[in-house]
């Protein structure tokens, strides 16, 4: 069973497009993000949920939206697509909010033509 | 605040050499720090943690060392396969507010066998 499953692993679409994300993970976790990582490898957090709370809201276009309906599960919506939203983006639980181990799905390759 | 460095990649090594990726970081009190790994075409990975200085995480033969004095938390290997090729990245999740996890850029590492 996977522990972070995220769908779909390849999306590509054109621009002015609206498309989601979806993450569940089975560890029982308590707290979710959303990472995107350009095409150097860098890894940026857009949002942590904590108990379905969001904790974290980095500096996103407010055309990402993240949705949590449970503690499972944590989608993610973008409006509007752009270029530049081109990227990987991952998923991640882990058991709580403090200092603890990192599970990451297997990414979503999003191509915005 | 709180910062991540670690050495620029494409690291490129031998089968069998000795590995060694730096990594420093920049925090109050006493941070946890992690390792991660990003196979090609995978989520990332936890390798190995330390919480607490001193300490020395440890798995599949790589090692780090938390160094107080230093502030630093270096990959250590002793003889690298092929299948050691990833991205490497080094992290710390600070003992402050929102307890995010901090990443380093990330270094490539390639094995030539």
């Amino acid at each position: 069973d996977t522990a972070v499953s995220q769908t779909p692993k390849y999306l590509v679409t054109q621009m002015g497009n609206d498309k989601s994300i979806k993450c569940e993970q089975n560890l029982g976790h308590d707290t979710m993000y959303w990472y995107k990582q350009d095409s150097k490898k860098f890894l940026k957090i857009m949002f942590s949920y904590n108990n379905k709370e969001l904790i974290i809201n980095e500096t996103v276009p407010n055309r990402f939206s993240p949705k949590s309906p449970d503690k499972a599960h944590l989608n993610l919506h973008i409006n509007s697509l752009e270029l530049g939203d081109s990227a990987v983006y991952f998923c991640a639980s882990s058991l709580r909010l403090q200092n603890t181990e990192a599970f990451f799905g297997q990414g979503t390759r999003l191509t915005v033509v | 605040g709180n910062s991540v460095t670690q050495m620029e990649g494409p690291v490129t090594l031998s089968e069998e050499a000795f590995l060694t990726i730096n990594c420093t970081y920049t925090a109050t009190g006493y941070p946890s720090l992690f390792w991660y790994v990003q196979y090609p075409g995978e989520g990332l990975q936890l390798l190995l943690k330390a919480t607490k200085a001193d300490d020395k995480g440890s798995n599949k033969g790589f090692e780090a060392t938390y160094r107080k004095e230093t502030t630093s938390f270096h990959l250590e290997k002793g003889s690298v396969q092929v299948s050691d090729s990833a991205v490497y990245f080094c992290a710390l999740t600070p003992m402050d507010s929102n307890y995010q996890l901090i990443w380093g850029a990330g270094t490539k590492l390639i094995i030539k066998p």
